[in-house]
């Protein structure tokens, strides 16, 4: 079984530069999340979404976030315009139906913004 | 404040030295406790859900359980391909609210042949 696929795996990318994130979640599942993990912070929810609609955006750190999830196959995580303390690895993960704690995650995308 | 705390931050175990990692939390309303697994590089791996106090679950050589303020992973005789680091995450109730999980800071466990 094919698992959580993110691309690209690192991006290096400039101050102010719009930077987009990609996942495809495993097949069946009607949960995907996005986390940011730093050594700082750990591990933190950005947002997620059910049934491909979003339900909590709480953990967006402010405007220049914007995630969206078009289809059960697909969903995107936008930077805009990027900063360096927007550096960090990035995850997708995703949940099978009524075991929506239960998570997979992919292998994550680390950003750095210089 | 909801809070998931993990010690120590960082083990060092002999091949076949049993020892245990700790996770205490401070929630309003527990729904569920889970640890994953984390490699160097890679997404965390989910390995196990706990429910209620008192409740234990085992993998190989790992066990956690639970009470009612804490979890212990329990690594019994480790191999080097257990070096990794453990994370606790905690699903806590708000009210109406699902709520969503709190994750610890990892406990990373190096284990030496």
């Amino acid at each position: 079984d094919a698992g959580v696929i993110q691309s690209p795996r690192h991006e290096v990318t400039e101050m102010g530069q719009e930077v987009t994130l990609r996942c495809k979640p495993i097949s069946g599942h009607n949960s995907l999340f996005w986390y940011r993990q730093t050594m700082m912070r750990g591990l933190e929810l950005l947002i997620y979404f059910n049934n491909n609609v979003p339900i909590d955006d709480s953990g967006m750190p402010e405007d220049r976030f914007s995630a969206k999830m078009p289809n059960a196959s697909f969903s995107t995580l936008k930077i805009q315009p990027s900063e360096p303390r927007d550096s960090a690895v990035y995850f997708c993960a995703s949940s099978p139906p009524n075991y929506h704690y239960e998570q997979y995650f992919g292998p994550g995308t680390r950003l750095t913004v210089t | 404040e909801d809070q998931v705390t993990q010690s120590p931050e960082a083990l060092r175990l002999q091949e076949g030295e049993s020892s245990s990692l700790n996770c205490s939390y401070t929630v309003s309303g527990l729904r569920g406790l889970f640890w994953y697994r984390q490699d160097p590089g890679k997404g965390p791996e989910f390995l196990f859900t706990l429910y209620s106090a008192g409740e234990e679950k085992e993998k190989e050589r790992l066990k956690a359980t639970l009470t009612k303020k804490e979890s212990f992973l329990h690594i019994t005789a480790p191999k080097p391909e257990d070096s990794a680091t453990y994370l606790c995450a905690v699903h806590a109730f708000y009210g109406g609210s699902q709520g969503n999980l709190i994750f610890g800071k990892g406990t990373k466990l190096s284990v030496k042949p």
